[in-house]
């Protein structure tokens, strides 16, 4: 059974640092690998979708790296600011069905920007 | 920009009573999803569905939830008789065959 663990579970930075959050997940064999920003009380936002055969992403200030054989990915956001204090979740979709599985997910790293 | 909608935004019901979610999913996606958040707790599958038909469910989805694609824009999720544990943060999404977008969620309340 798929397990997904994101370390730290919490994390407080002044406004304008790099940062990285991690995920790992125990089954390599995936079909993709997804990051989420959730606000509080709100939905899941999607931020990053990484392939299996693809090794990173980049979408404006974040970048999301996959490592399938070791099971990790990481997401770096780039000059930290305010608005970006969220729950930031990692999501991975199994290989075998493919579009109709669903996503396992991480508890969420809740992520504050001091300003 | 499409999104997935999701009514009602918060729901409260007594126990034991039936609840219907809708959905209305991004209209040229082919998969539908159900999601359900507990408060504090990870975000957990409960179904897929696919070409009319669920495609795989979890041991969360038992004889008490069903879904159903009505006509062609709406989702929902049905549940038969309410628990108090099913009060949770329920979540519609859609996806083409990569990306998943998801909906705000209703927030349902059993009392």
């Amino acid at each position: 059974k798929q397990e997904v663990t994101q370390i730290p579970a919490a994390l407080s930075v002044p406004e304008g640092e790099n940062l990285v959050l991690n995920c790992s997940f125990t089954d390599s064999a995936i079909y993709n690998l997804q990051w989420f920003r959730q606000d509080p009380g709100k939905g899941l936002t999607s931020l990053l979708l990484i392939q299996s055969s693809q090794r990173e992403q980049t979408s404006g200030r974040l970048n999301a790296s996959l490592d399938k054989s070791s099971g990790r990915s990481t997401l770096y956001i780039a000059a930290s600011q305010p608005g970006d204090s969220a729950t930031y979740l990692c999501a991975v979709k199994r290989k075998v069905g493919g579009g109709a599985d669903g996503l396992t997910f991480g508890k969420g790293t809740h992520l504050i920007i001091q300003p | 920009e499409p999104e997935v909608t999701q009514t009602p935004s918060h729901q409260v019901t007594q126990m034991g009573q039936e609840v219907i979610l809708r959905c209305v999913p991004i209209s040229n996606h082919l998969y539908f999803y159900w999601y359900r958040q507990i408060l504090g707790q990870k975000v957990e599958f409960l179904v897929s569905f696919y070409n009319n038909e669920i495609s795989e469910k979890s041991e969360i989805f038992d004889d008490q939830f069903s879904v159903e694609r009505p006509d062609g824009s709406n989702f929902t999720l049905k549940i038969r008789s309410t628990k108090l544990e099913d009060s949770a943060m329920y979540f519609c999404a859609s996806s083409g065959n990569t990306e998943a977008f998801f909906g705000q969620g209703t927030r349902l309340t059993v009392v």
